[in-house]
């Protein structure tokens, strides 16, 4: 069956730290994959998307990038977080004109 | 900014009255889609209206779509405390993503 799992689900990590959030979608190939951040009690903004391996595309500039080292993995990463970079993060994957999503990491930067 | 703009923000109705919610987008789409997130989840897809139909059903879910007024409408009927979420359109222009509005708040009173 076609699934998507997203890890870890909360995070607390301190300003300066390292990122490392990682999604992998199961029973499909080359799938369209998306990083978005949802702040608190709003909508989703885009961060980045890939149409495939190492092919990835940046929405906004800041201190977050993505890789997509294998067909069905899609990692967000930061060397150095940032209070900003609170929020709750989804990944999604583009199946049948609509998206599935992952059930989301709650990051906290303390 | 925001591609849909859902309206209103916030909405409390009591256990078997419909609700409807309401988006607004800015540019020519080819889909409009709507999901529903509970809270501290990921958002699942409820229903998908292209751009040249008007209306569509699912269950006790009716999507309306107006491409002239570029508006939509996501009606629940018999609301139940378990639709209690957040509701979000989403528009896909044909670019690289779909874009999210800022969402509704739909809070059933048992």
């Amino acid at each position: 069956s076609q699934t998507i799992h997203q890890w870890p689900a909360t995070l607390v990590q301190p300003v300066g730290s390292p990122l490392s959030l990682e999604c992998t979608v199961e029973g499909t190939s080359n799938p369209n994959l998306y990083w978005y951040r949802q702040a608190a009690g709003r909508g989703l903004q885009l961060l980045f998307y890939s149409i495939g391996i190492d092919q990835i595309s940046s929405e906004v500039p800041q201190n977050l990038s993505a890789s997509r080292p294998q067909d069905r993995q899609f990692i967000l990463s930061s060397k150095k977080l940032l209070l900003s970079d609170s929020g709750f993060y989804l990944c999604a994957w583009m199946r049948d004109r609509g998206y599935t999503f992952g059930s989301g990491t709650r990051l906290t930067v303390v | 900014s925001q591609q849909g703009e859902e309206d209103p923000q916030a909405l409390s109705i009591q256990e078997g009255e419909n609700a409807t919610m309401n988006c607004s987008y800015k540019t020519s789409i080819n889909n409009l889609q709507w999901y529903r997130q509970n809270s501290g989840r990921g958002l699942v897809h409820l229903i998908l209206i292209r751009s040249n139909e008007r209306e569509k059903h699912s269950g006790r879910l009716r999507v309306t779509l107006d491409t002239s007024k570029k508006s939509s409408s996501l009606l629940i009927t018999a609301s139940r405390a378990a639709d209690t979420a957040s509701y979000f359109c989403a528009t896909d222009t044909g670019r690289r993503a779909l874009t999210f509005g800022s969402g509704t708040r739909l809070q059933v009173q048992p």
